[in-house]
């Protein structure tokens, strides 16, 4: 089964402090791993995919296949970065549709 | 603003009311999803298009949903007869296929159903 599993509904850290948002996946084949984003009264939108290797916003993502992991991590949090985070995945190659499969999402709160 | 268009932003409907939602892609964007997001979740897949096409309906679209993007452009989510439980944000989104694509998402469309 295709699945993406976020065990933490909130986490809450000071300011300047190391963040690791938690993401595993269950996928059959090679996924394709992302990580949206959503700030208060904002839309959804791409923070970061793992095929492109960026860092944006200070956060960078390693895909793990032996542990079917996506991290997301930013060494020193910012206030503004306080929102709703999801990790995603979609098939790759002639499997990629580009539609999603969406965990359940982690509250980031970074506290001043 | 240029970005993925829904309307309405908020319907209030009684049980047993069929509902229709519009969305408006990003122009050049020839695919178009469809989500349902509720309370504490992530957005779940209901169906997507590819121009008019309609090409994978997930099995949470029960017989009362229908989607259709008649021209290739904007599309419509109709829910025939809904139920308490068809509370939720419906999310559109559009891409334009290239390996890795991203998805633009839409502000939503949040249904109450009473």
């Amino acid at each position: 089964a295709q699945r993406v599993t976020q065990p933490e509904k909130l986490l809450s850290v000071f300011k300047g402090a190391p963040v690791e948002l938690k993401c595993n996946y269950s996928y059959s084949g090679s996924p394709e791993l992302f990580w949206y984003v959503q700030y208060s009264r904002q839309r959804l939108q791409l923070l970061l995919r793992h095929i492109s290797r960026e860092s944006i916003k200070g956060f960078t993502a390693d895909l793990n296949k032996g542990e079917t992991s996506f991290h997301l991590k930013k060494p020193f949090a910012q206030e503004e970065d306080s929102a709703m985070y999801y990790c995603a995945l979609s098939g790759s190659g002639s499997s990629n549709t580009g539609k999603l499969i969406f965990g359940q999402g982690t509250t980031l709160q970074v506290k001043p | 603003d240029t970005g993925v268009s829904q309307n309405p932003r908020h319907k209030i409907t009684k049980r047993g009311q069929n509902v229709t939602f519009r969305c408006d892609p990003i122009s050049e964007h020839n695919r178009l999803y469809w989500y349902r997001q509720t309370l504490g979740q992530g957005p779940e897949f209901l169906t997507y298009f590819q121009n008019e096409a309609q090409l994978e309906k997930s099995r949470l679209l029960s017989d009362r949903f229908s989607a259709e993007r008649p021209k290739g452009s904007f599309s419509t989510l109709e829910i025939q007869r809904t139920e308490q439980g068809d509370s939720a944000m419906y999310l559109c989104a559009s891409s334009f296929p290239l390996i890795g694509e991203k998805l633009f998402f839409g502000s939503g469309t949040q249904l109450s159903v009473l």
